[in-house]
């Protein structure tokens, strides 16, 4: 069965810095993989997907993320980070169907002033 | 506009009370899902379903039960077998069951258990 590992539990960044946040999958075939964002006491939002094609992918709200096999590694970044990015994210791979899916434990980010 | 309703948003339960939390979705989706969020556990399946009438269990569905009477509705039920139901608890809907397309999610329902 897939799994996904975030391996940072927080992450503070100043506003206006560059974020990158790590994800790691297991799964013996090319995943589906995403990213999600859950704002506090809220539901999770799609941010960006990968499915097949260019492994550099573009999402909502200037987010990207990139597929590098060779890493088993799905990394989201943003150039400029803005305080309304404060939330958590979280990685998840799929195998085929929704009901496989996997998340991480997500990675709480803190944005500094 | 299209989205997926959860209430209550919040909920006390008594030891030994079962208690069920709605989850109303208008995408027209066929796909369901309930999921519990623990912190530094990410999301964990409880229950999913494909089609008015059938579900399936997930990886944690002791203690837990569902019904899906309409293609609008999947109410789970928190009985008191689950040894520690207090969590956040998620409902999500998909066009599909297939893994490409894109998981909707409801605000949640926080129940503690006193």
């Amino acid at each position: 069965a897939q799994s996904v590992t975030q391996p940072d539990i927080h992450i503070t960044v100043s506003e206006g810095a560059s974020l990158e946040l790590r994800c790691n999958y297991s799964y013996g075939a090319t995943p589906y993989l995403f990213w999600y964002v859950q704002s506090p006491g809220q539901g999770l939002q799609l941010l960006l997907k990968y499915f097949s094609g260019d492994t550099l992918v573009q999402g909502i709200k200037g987010f990207e993320a990139e597929f590098k096999r060779s890493q088993s590694s799905f990394n989201l970044r943003k150039p400029s980070v803005h305080w309304s990015d404060a939330a958590e994210y979280f990685c998840a791979v799929g195998a085929g169907n929704n009901n496989d899916m996997r998340f991480g434990a997500g990675t709480r980010l803190t944005v500094k002033p | 506009d299209g989205g997926i309703t959860q209430s209550p948003k919040y909920l006390f339960r008594k030891e030994g009370q079962n208690v069920t939390l709605s989850c109303e979705q208008n995408l027209n989706h066929d796909a369901m899902y309930w999921y519990r969020q623990d912190p530094g556990q990410g999301l964990r399946l409880i229950y999913y379903s494909q089609i008015v009438n059938d579900f399936q269990k997930g990886d944690i569905a002791e203690g837990y039960s569902v019904s899906r009477e309409k293609k609008e509705s999947f109410p789970l039920t928190v009985t008191s077998a689950q040894k520690n139901p207090t969590a956040f608890y998620l409902c999500a809907s998909s066009f599909d069951r297939a893994g490409t397309g894109e998981l909707f999610f409801g605000e949640g329902s926080r129940l503690t258990v006193l």
